[in-house]
């Protein structure tokens, strides 16, 4: 089966760094996403990962550990806006198909 | 605008009603999903289409009915819905992939479901 583990809720202050972390146990693995989605709106896409490391895309950045399974998403110098769900999103196998993971609602506050 | 279009935005139906959610996209992707989301839940697959042909049918229920007449189109055929089924439901498009490539899927805004 596939198990995708993020935490459900998070809270962070406007200005500061947040991390939002995910373990993956899929029957395998042929890249990350992380998609942010607003409340009663689309998730989209914001970063892809399928080597280790770090890729970074202004003031968010995705890192990723294959042999540990796990992926963090980093969201630096934090704005209200920000205030939405992430969904860390696993590709198992070759085909078209993701595994989602249930999602973290970060709040930001003032 | 994300390129995946999805109407209606809203709808309110009753339990005896028949009601059709459409999904339409011209970025040329091959593959087509229904996805449902309710309150506080996760995304939940419904069902998929690669070429026009629905590969998966995760155990939905049959007053749900799917229908993809080209790789661009997707409807959602309900009838003798429940309240339960009161959701927000997502249209996603994507390339089906040859190799390891970036190929995420691109959602539709959805259709918010409520059922009276």
């Amino acid at each position: 089966g596939q198990n995708i583990d993020q935490p459900t809720e998070m809270t962070a202050t406007e200005g500061a760094i947040v991390q939002i972390n995910c373990t993956y146990q899929t029957s395998g693995f042929n890249g990350l996403f992380w998609y942010q989605q607003h409340a009663g709106e689309a998730p989209t896409f914001l970063s892809y990962n399928v080597l280790d490391g770090l890729e970074e895309k202004g003031r968010f950045s995705s890192f990723l550990s294959r042999s540990k399974g796990y992926s963090y998403l980093l969201l630096k110098e934090l704005q209200m806006k920000d205030s939405a769900s992430y969904l860390c999103v696993v590709r198992p196998g070759a085909g078209n198909m993701l595994t989602f993971g249930g999602g973290t609602r970060l709040m930001v506050k003032p | 605008e994300t390129g995946v279009t999805q109407t209606p935005r809203h709808l309110v139906m009753g339990m005896t009603n028949k009601k059709s959610l459409k999904c339409e996209q011209h970025l040329g992707h091959n593959a087509m999903y229904w996805y449902k989301q309710s309150a506080k839940k996760p995304l939940e697959l419904m069902f998929v289409y690669n070429f026009k042909e629905q590969t998966e049918n995760n155990s939905v229920p049959s007053r749900f009915s799917p229908e993809c007449p080209n790789s661009s189109h997707l409807f959602l055929h309900l009838h003798t819905l429940q309240p339960e089924d009161s959701a927000l439901y997502l249209c996603a498009s994507s390339p089906i992939p040859r190799d390891s490539g970036n190929y995420g899927y691109t959602f539709g805004s959805g259709t918010r479901l409520t059922v009276v």
